[in-house]
């Protein structure tokens, strides 16, 4: 089955800097590719999403690259904020197979003022 | 147009009593999805229902864990006879099918959790 592999496991930035975050899938297969935030208490929340025909995509401060042959993908802050601080997971679905996603392992990111 | 519902949001059970965690989807999704949670760690797929199917139980227990989707209703996770190893955050996530909508239908949307503790 599919294996997410995420890091780093923790990661520390200075306000404003950069933060980047890189996974590794598995499944070839793979073709749907969410990011999720989750704050200490709340719910995952999607923060962006990806699709093996894109292979890259940009939200504001947020962006996700994919790489289909060598099956990493990762997610871009910048200009980090206090508010950046937080868990942050990647995940891959085979979209229209059996929608079950499988996530990474989580990346905690701290900002540092 | 409300998000997905979880209750209870904490519930505390001894071992050996059972846990009952439901989760209403958002309204105009027919799929559920249950994850567990372990603290400091992600996200584990457990099961997938649709309306009244069971479609891919590959992550879930073999026993004392079982789900359901009725046709009305809240889905149900089902713990019997819980354990401390039991004692996690449950979520369940919501996605939409055969509507268009602002997201792609397979989008998957969480519930706020329920943190089930096990004394």
């Amino acid at each position: 089955g599919e294996n997410v592999e995420q890091h780093p496991s923790t990661l520390s930035v200075q306000e404003g800097d950069s933060a980047v975050i890189k996974c590794t899938y598995s499944d070839s297969a793979s073709n749907y590719f969410p990011w999720y935030k989750q704050e200490l208490g709340k719910r995952p929340q999607l923060i962006i999403d990806i699709r093996s025909n894109v292979g890259e995509k940009k939200d504001q401060r947020i962006a996700v690259t994919l790489n289909k042959t060598a099956k990493h993908f990762s997610l871009h802050i910048t200009e980090t904020q206090p508010e950046d601080s937080a868990v942050y997971f990647c995940a891959a679905s085979i979209t229209n197979r059996d929608d079950k996603i499988i996530f990474g392992k989580g990346t905690r990111l701290h900002i540092l003022p | 147009n409300a998000g997905v519902m979880q209750n209870p949001r904490h519930l505390v059970r001894r071992r050996g009593q059972e846990a009952r965690l439901r989760c209403s989807p958002m309204k105009g999704h027919s799929h559920v999805y249950w994850y567990r949670q372990l603290p400091e760690e992600g996200l584990k797929f457990m099961v997938y229902l649709q309306k009244e199917n069971i479609i891919d139980e590959s992550g879930m227990p073999k026993e004392r864990f079982s789900a359901e989707f009725p046709k009305e209703g809240p889905s149900i996770l089902r713990i019997q006879q819980v354990v401390r190893g039991d004692s996690a955050a449950y979520f369940c996530a919501s996605s939409q099918v055969g509507l268009a909508g602002e997201r792609p239908k397979d989008t998957q949307y969480f519930g706020p959790g329920t943190r089930l503790t096990v004394l």
